[in-house]
Order: structure tokens, then sequence, then C-alpha cells
């Protein structure tokens, strides 16, 4: 079975762009979750969906959004870029059930210049 | 206080040996703990996830969880090279089905 797939993998922006980020979970899985990993440090929580409602949301600024569509794939969208939005942009899939053990895509490699 | 947190390291071993990895969090109310590996420019990869005060053993990895003092570690048995990685600690608190991680352990396993 596939994984959890990201695209694209790398990008490079500059200040004040925008950017889409794309996520397709694990076949079967209904949630998808949103993370931003600086360098050394662990992941930090922004989004959470499942059935394309917003479960929870981290403590990010409303310049991040997501969404997710029917077919649970999900986008991240992040507006007006600064340099520290530099980072890997990670997405896990969870069924959605009570067993919440979350499964990492590749991540999204974002460089701001 | 982080809400969870891990000893940076780097934790060196030499091959053959047990590593030790430990982790402590603040929230009483968490319910679900996980232990990711992610090798440098990868993405975290899930080693096991615990729930129940105790030891779960899989393979070579041996995961212990004690709610009481709010600590939960990871023993490597056996380390081998290629177990050389940053371990990241997750906890899933008990009101919200999110991860919260630690700042991750580096360790090398030397041949």
């Amino acid at each position: 079975d596939a994984g959890v797939t990201q695209s694209p993998t790398h990008l490079i922006k500059t200040r004040g762009q925008q950017v889409t980020l794309r996520c397709s979970p694990i076949s079967g899985h209904k949630s998808v979750s949103w993370y931003q990993q600086v360098l050394g440090q662990g992941p930090q929580f922004i989004f959470q969906y499942y059935e394309k409602e917003e479960r929870g949301r981290g403590n990010f600024p409303d310049r991040f959004s997501a969404r997710q569509f029917p077919n649970y794939s999900s986008e991240l969208n992040v507006n007006a870029l600064l340099l520290g939005d530099s980072a890997l942009y990670l997405c896990a899939s969870s069924p959605g059930t009570r067993q919440e053990t979350q499964y990492f895509g590749p991540g999204t490699r974002l460089l701001v210049l | 206080q982080k809400e969870v947190e891990q000893n940076s390291g780097p934790l060196s071993v030499p091959e053959g040996a047990i590593a030790s990895l430990n982790c402590t969090y603040s929230d009483r109310g968490s319910q679900s703990f996980f232990w990711y590996r992610q090798y440098s420019g990868k993405s975290p990869e899930l080693i096991m996830f615990i729930y129940s005060n105790g030891d779960k053993e899989d393979g070579r990895f041996t995961a212990q969880l004690n709610k009481a003092s709010q600590y939960v570690s990871l023993l490597i048995r056996d380390s081998q090279p290629s177990d050389s990685a940053t371990y990241l600690c997750a906890v899933m608190p008990g009101s919200a089905r999110q991860l919260t991680f630690g700042s991750g352990t580096q360790l090398t396993v030397l041949p």
C-alpha cells in the first residue's frame, strides 16, 4: 500500500509570496495533520482535519490555513511568507478513529529567501 | 517548562550495546506515547507506541511507560550503526489528538 505522499518535495520562495503544499493520506485514513519542523527541533503541530472539518489548530498565525477535500487529501497554504517560515512541512495521516497513530509523509522542504 | 523534554544528546554507544533514550512530559492527562526515528534530511518514522504503564517490546526495541512519574523511555538492544539517528518522543494529550514532540535525542552507534 502507498504511504503518505506530499508534493512538492522542495520549494524556494521569496518573502511575501504565497505557497500551497499538498498531501495525500494512506488509503483508508480519514484524518490529516500538518506539522512544521525547523532545524534542530521537533515537529510543531499546525492543523488537524478529519472528514473535511478542522479538528485542531496549533499556535500559528492566520497566514497559515488548510483544508481537506472529499477524497481526504489536504492542502496547507501559507500567505505573506517570512524568512522564519523556512522549514520542513510534514503531513501525517491517521485513521481518524480511536486509533490515532500518525504516519508521516516525506515532507516538503520550504526555503524562503 | 517544556511540555515534552528529552536529553538532546548527542548520545554515543558502541555497536552491540544497549541505548537508553528518555523522555518526560508535563500533561498528566496524556494517554498515548510514541517514539519516532528521524534520519538526517528525512521525515519521522514511527518505531513504537505505548498506551499502558509497563513495558512493550518489539524486536530490539522496548518502550517503557510510567504515568505516575510522567516518564517514557526507549531501549534499543544490540545497537547497530544503522540505528544512528534522532529519536523523537511524542505525546498525545488526553484532550486532543495532535502530537506534542520533544526536541529529539541524537544517537550515534559507533562501529
